[in-house]
């Protein structure tokens, strides 16, 4: 199986600075299509999850543009370039290249 | 817009079964595969099951193989997952997800299931 390490696992951030958050594969996620399947999701408190960013680096409709992700093979990263107290919450990086499919810990981003 | 309806959870005994539902709408259900996801107490989130479009690929997480069956109905537009030999570790919201390519961007808003005496 495929395993997802994130950094940190919590994250205090003051509003309108960045944050970013790591998420390590034990093996590439390069699929033999050609493609990485790498996401990530938001869960905020008591709402069940919500995917912001598909393929690495693709927003998700409605996903605000303060939110960008980068990264290849097995290393990745989430990027918020200023938090707002919407942001705070739980993200997950999943991999769905092979199955299992798994996710990362989860990182706590809260509002210092 | 796409809505997906968890029902079927609830509180039983270890060793019980239990089966999940997950009418979906707003979308055309043939079209796309869908998935199972749970999240037991307090932690993180666990893939469950994958089903495809036409339901002839499955694929389970190796804690609930032989336990857990994914299945559809697409005349219905529903996702089922039917719980067998329940455990305590079983205990969690459940998920139903719609996949598009390898992503998950539509998720429901879960199912408690408790396992407990």
């Amino acid at each position: 199986d495929i395993v997802m390490t994130q950094t940190p696992l919590s994250s205090p951030v003051t509003l309108g600075q960045p944050a970013s958050i790591s998420c390590r594969s034990s093996q590439s996620l390069v699929h033999s299509d050609g493609n990485t399947y790498l996401s990530w999701l938001q869960q905020r408190p008591g709402q069940p999850p919500r995917l912001l960013i598909y393929k690495i680096s693709n927003r998700f409709s409605g996903v605000p543009d303060r939110f960008s992700g980068s990264g290849a093979g097995t290393d990745f990263t989430l990027k918020i370039s200023r938090v707002e107290a919407e942001d705070v919450g739980v993200y997950y990086c999943m991999q769905a290249t092979q199955f299992p499919w798994t996710f990362g810990q989860g990182t706590k981003v809260e509002i210092k | 817009q796409v809505q997906l309806v968890e029902s079927g959870g609830g509180l039983v005994k270890p060793g019980g079964s239990l089966r999940l539902s997950c009418a979906a709408s707003g979308f055309t259900f043939s079209d796309y595969y869908m998935s199972w996801i749970r999240q037991a107490p307090g932690k993180g989130l666990e893939w469950v099951s994958y089903i495809s479009s036409s339901g002839s690929t499955i694929y389970y997480a190796d804690s609930v193989k032989g336990r857990f069956t994914i299945s559809r109905d697409n005349a219905k537009n529903s996702l089922y997952l039917q719980m067998n030999s329940l455990r305590a570790e079983d205990t969690a919201v459940y998920y139903c997800a719609r996949g598009s390519s390898g992503w998950l961007p539509d998720w429901g808003q879960g199912t408690l299931v408790t396992v407990s005496s």
